[in-house]
């Protein structure tokens, strides 16, 4: 199956670190994808993992371990602009499987 | 370049009505997906194109539900006759390599009262 976990809701204060969780079940794997969804606009891509480790990109890192289908989302330096919901996304066991996304983290930024 | 355009972006209408989207994807990307977000709920897959062909339609919900991709360029995603349950937001993504990531569309909020 490809269950995927994240917590529903997090708060965080500007200017801090947060991390965001995401646990996956999968038969195979071929990576793992962070998603941001701000209120009413299309998810935009942020960060796709395929090996082991961390990816950092400015303020945002990912981060994968396969053997524990763990990854999490490292947001540094909040911004106000950073409240959204953060979808982690499986892509699956084979080549052409379309996206499967856990139901998002709701990020709120507070001064 | 141009994004993935969606058409309308609200729609509201009355059950056993008859509603279709249209999502317009990135110029020469082959993949085309549909996906619908019902509110609480994460987004779920509908329906696949490669080009004009449907490479997965096992998300879609029922036979109410058809989805035609002429021409390998824009989709639609009709809903006939629409009920309560079909309410959410419609999000078409297209894609050249999937592994480079989807583009979505800002999405279709559909309203069905």
């Amino acid at each position: 199956g490809q269950n995927i976990d994240q917590p529903t809701e997090m708060t965080a204060t500007e200017g801090a670190i947060v991390q965001i969780n995401c646990t996956y079940q999968t038969s195979g794997f071929n990576g793992l994808f962070w998603y941001q969804q701000h209120a009413g606009e299309a998810p935009t891509f942020l960060s796709y993992n395929v090996l082991d480790g961390l990816e950092e990109k400015g303020r945002f890192s990912s981060f994968l371990s396969r053997s524990k289908g763990y990854s999490y989302l490292l947001l540094k330096e909040l911004q106000m602009k950073d409240s959204a919901s953060y979808l982690c996304a499986d892509p699956g066991n084979s080549g052409n499987t379309p996206l499967v996304f856990g139901k998002g983290t709701r990020l709120s930024v507070i001064a | 370049e141009a994004g993935v355009t969606q058409f309308p972006s609200h729609s509201v209408i009355e059950k056993g009505q008859t509603v279709t989207l249209r999502c317009d994807p990135i110029s020469g990307h082959d993949n085309l997906y549909w996906y619908r977000r019902v509110m609480g709920k994460e987004i779920k897959f509908l329906l696949h194109f490669v080009k004009e062909s449907k490479q997965d339609e096992s998300g879609m919900p029922n036979n109410r539900f058809l989805a035609e991709r002429t021409g390998g360029t824009y989709s639609t995603l009709k809903v006939q006759p629409a009920e309560l349950e079909d309410s959410g937001v419609y999000f078409c993504a297209s894609s050249q390599d999937r592994f480079y990531g989807y583009t979505f569309g800002s999405g279709t909020r559909l309203t069905v009262v």
